[in-house]
């Protein structure tokens, strides 16, 4: 089945810093990945989702931006940080084979920006 | 659009009690349906899902939900609650569609367990 790593778990940056939060996937080939924010009584937001390397879909204009360089690796960045943009995001990913959308969700990253 | 309802943002239940989460979608078409839960600053785990057939679905650690197409709810249900039940329950539906389906979470409900 699917591991989903993700790192850093926490970051505490300034205002107009940048930022990069990895994630790899193990386990499946091919999937569809996705990036979500959860903010505190706000529930998981889609922020992205990518269905193949270089492949990038944003769902909601913002400060961010995503990538992916290979297979099983996503990558969410910002090249100056808000303080909006603190959060919770996790990272998940479904085998495309199967996609019924069930989704397998790292660990997450709890970003604080100050 | 394509939405999901948690009408209970916070719930506490004392351990041994039942439990009963409420869920409401609104989708044109028949649903997928999950719920998901999250332990304070963990990931989510799948709990149970819904694609079709038999509308009362089981998951794990004893979790069951129904699918009632009348009334457009897949409410999450346990017979008795354990303390380690205490965590943030998110129902989700599937949008079906495009170049990827796309999972809809609801805006979650945080139970706690009395003991």
């Amino acid at each position: 089945s699917q591991t989903i790593h993700q790192w850093p778990a926490t970051l505490v940056q300034p205002v107009g810093s940048p930022l990069s939060l990895e994630c790899t996937v193990e386990g499946t080939s091919n999937p569809n990945l996705y990036w979500y924010r959860q903010a505190a009584g706000r529930g998981l937001q889609l922020l992205f989702y990518s269905v193949g390397i270089g492949q990038i879909s944003s769902e909601v204009p913002q400060n961010l931006s995503a990538s992916r360089p290979q297979d099983r690796q996503f990558i969410l960045s910002s090249k100056k940080l808000l303080l909006s943009d603190s959060g919770f995001y996790l990272c998940a990913c479904t085998d495309r084979l199967g996609d019924t959308g069930e989704l397998f969700f790292g660990e997450g990253s709890r970003l604080t920006v100050l | 659009a394509q939405s999901v309802t948690q009408p209970d943002i916070h719930i506490t239940v004392s351990e041994g009690a039942s439990l009963e989460l409420r869920c409401n979608y609104s989708y044109g078409a028949t649903p997928y349906l999950f719920w998901y839960v999250q332990s304070p600053g963990q990931g989510l785990q799948l709990l149970l899902k819904y694609f079709s057939g038999d509308t009362l679905v089981q998951g794990i650690k004893g979790f069951e939900a129904e699918f009632k197409r009348s009334q457009s709810s897949f409410n999450l249900r346990k017979p008795s609650v354990h303390w380690s039940d205490a965590a943030e329950y998110f129902c989700a539906v599937v949008l079906i569609g495009g170049a990827t389906n796309k999972l809809i979470f609801g805006t979650g409900t945080l139970l706690a367990v009395q003991p």
